[in-house]
Formats: structure tokens, sequence, C-alpha cells
């Protein structure tokens, strides 16, 4: 099945700045990533999604690549604010059965 | 849009007890999905429901674990007997249709936690 890898596991910035993180993924029929943000005491919330037949998504601050020959994509968050604080996760799917990484602790210092 | 509704919010039992999680997906999505997701880790899926038919429970722990959507909207998950590594978070989603092109919405899910 799938396996996703996600880097860091942590992640520390100062508001303002940029975060990145990035995943890889095994199973290259993989055609969907779609990208959670998890608040406490929350379930996952989709943030931005992005398709195997495009290498780049952007909405606002948050923007997603995607890098097939290599399969690892990566999540940019910029000019991050103390509400960003959060986990993310990214996640594959071949078709419907979506395989999550382990996500990423995300603190925005003030 | 309301969204994915689920209860109990919290449930704390013994080990070899039963419980029940309920999920009411997001109106006129046709997928329901029950995830487990242990502390630290992101979701596993247990069982995918196409109206009220079974697509995928490849992972599902059947000795324990039951699921049923008998009319093709709410969901039921059932652990009978818990054991102390059921401790997790169950979380429910839906999404409009069964493939990629319908992203998952997530409800807040039910904390578990096994004495």
């Amino acid at each position: 099945g799938e396996n996703v890898e996600q880097h860091p596991s942590t992640l520390s910035v100062q508001e303002g700045d940029s975060a990145v993180i990035k995943c890889t993924y095994s199973d290259s029929a993989s055609n969907y990533f779609p990208w959670y943000k998890q608040e406490l005491g929350k379930g996952p919330q989709l943030i931005i999604d992005i398709r195997s037949n495009v290498g780049e998504k952007k909405d606002q601050r948050i923007a997603v690549t995607l890098n097939k020959t290599a399969k690892h994509f990566s999540l940019h968050i910029t000019e991050t604010q103390p509400e960003d604080s959060a986990v993310y996760f990214c996640a594959a799917a071949n078709d419907y059965k979506l395989s999550f990484g382990a996500g990423t602790t995300v603190t925005v210092r003030a | 849009e309301a969204g994915v509704a689920q209860s109990p919010r919290y449930k704390i039992i013994e080990k070899r007890q039963s419980v029940a999680f309920w999920c009411n997906p997001i109106s006129g999505h046709a997928t329901l999905y029950w995830y487990q997701q242990i502390l630290g880790q992101g979701p596993k899926l247990l069982i995918q429901f196409q109206n009220n038919g079974v697509v995928d429970d490849s992972q599902l722990p059947k000795d324990r674990f039951s699921a049923e959507r008998l009319k093709g909207v709410d969901s039921t998950l059932k652990i009978q007997p818990a054991k102390l590594e059921d401790s997790a978070v169950y979380l429910c989603a839906s999404s409009l249709g069964p493939n990629s092109n319908q992203p998952q919405h997530f409800g807040d899910g039910t904390r578990l936690s096994i004495l």
C-alpha cells in the first residue's frame, strides 16, 4: 500500500516568516494530494489539495507544489500568523483511499 | 452547510466493555468513512461505505470492530470487546462520491479512552 513520510515533525517559526512542510509518497499511481490542518480537539480541515496533472497551486498565503518524478510534494505557508499554529497532515490517494503522513506541529511565535 | 456530526465527543470505558459511536454525514454525501487516529499519528482508514454498501474494510479488525450504515445516511461504529490499544480518536468523514475527485470532510471525532 501507499506509504507517506512527512517532515519535519515539529516546526517553530517567527510570525511573518514562511513555513515549509515536505512529504514523500511511495505509490506512483497516487493522483490526489490533499493537505489538512488539525487544531486541538477538532477534526482535520481540508486547506488545499492538488492533483497529479498540476505542478503547483496557490490559495492566498498557502501554496502546494508537486514533483511526480521525485514523488514528493510540499506545503508552503507565507506570512505566518498565530492562527496558523496547528498540526498539518499531508495525504496521498490512489483513486479514493487516503494515506496520511504522521503530521507536523507548527508553532508560530509572536 | 452543516458539517459532519459525531457523538459522543468523549467516552471512557474499561477494557473488555463495548462502545458505539454515531456519525451523521454532510447532507447529500453518498460516501462515508471511519478513521482511527492514535495520538501523534495521522488518521488511518478503518472502513468506507458507498451509500449503504461497504467499499473497503480491509483495515477493520473484524473480530472486535463492526460498522453499519443501514439507510445510506447515518452510520455507527462499534467496538466489542475493547482493548487498551483501541484508545484513540475515531473520526468520521464524508464526501459526495467515492473517488479522489470528491474531497473528504471530517467531523470532530470521538475521543475514546480505555482504562
